[in-house]
């Protein structure tokens, strides 16, 4: 069956440490994936998107990777700060069938 | 703020009622999205309009009906609901759809009506 994990529910940290999220998927075939950031009570915001044949992309304290072959994406925070503190989504756009599908999110809370 | 609005901002309806909601996005657009969001489930893409055509409609049931009158603005009609469709519904666009012309493409989203059927 087809699904996309992303495998922890929360996940707490220091300050000043890198923050790894984890996005999984099966029986898919990614066109490009995105990473979104949502706060409680608003809509998700785009941070970062990475194709298919892409490696890593980076943005500022962010990076993400896309292994393909282990089909799996990581979300990097460097540097994490309490204003980093949100639910982050994983959301794989599907080539064969036009559609996107959205992990269930990971609540990420930076500690001072 | 992004430039898609979302009115209202909180529903209460009963299982009897009528109501809309309403998306309008100032992007100039051309493809739209409605998505629910229930607690601790991943959002779900309901409908799709592209240049005011329904593109996409995810097996969703009749009580919920989306329309599209222009390319900026988006409706989702609701009737005879369930408590179990209580959730967030978010609207979001997109310059195009996912795998139109550019081959990838952002989504905008607005912050949401939350709603509540009881």
């Amino acid at each position: 069956s087809q699904k996309i994990e992303q495998n922890s529910e929360a996940l707490n940290i220091q300050e000043g440490k890198t923050a790894t999220l984890t996005c999984n998927y099966t029986n898919y075939s990614p066109a490009y994936l995105q990473w979104y950031r949502q706060d409680p009570g608003r809509g998700p915001v785009f941070l970062l998107l990475i194709r298919e044949n892409e490696k890593e992309k980076r943005k500022e304290r962010l990076k993400v990777t896309f292994d393909t072959t282990l089909k799996q994406s990581l979300f990097h925070i460097t540097a994490s700060q309490p204003a980093d503190s949100a639910t982050y989504l994983c959301a794989l756009v599907d080539s064969s069938a036009s559609k996107i599908i959205f992990g269930s999110g990971t609540r990420l809370s930076i500690r001072p | 703020e992004t430039g898609v609005t979302q009115t209202p901002r909180h529903l209460v309806m009963g299982m009897t009622n009528k109501k809309s909601l309403k998306c309008e996005q100032h992007l100039g657009h051309n493809a739209m999205y409605w998505y629910k969001q229930s607690a601790k489930k991943p959002l779900e893409l309901m409908f799709v309009y592209s240049l005011e055509e329904r593109v996409e409609n995810n097996s969703v049931p009749s009580r919920f009906s989306p329309e599209c009158p222009n390319s900026s603005h988006l409706f989702l009609h609701l009737h005879t609901l369930q408590p179990e469709d209580s959730a967030l519904y978010l609207c979001a666009s997109s310059q195009d759809l996912l795998l139109g012309l550019a081959g990838e493409e952002t989504q905008y989203f607005g912050p949401g009506t939350r709603l509540l059927v009881l």
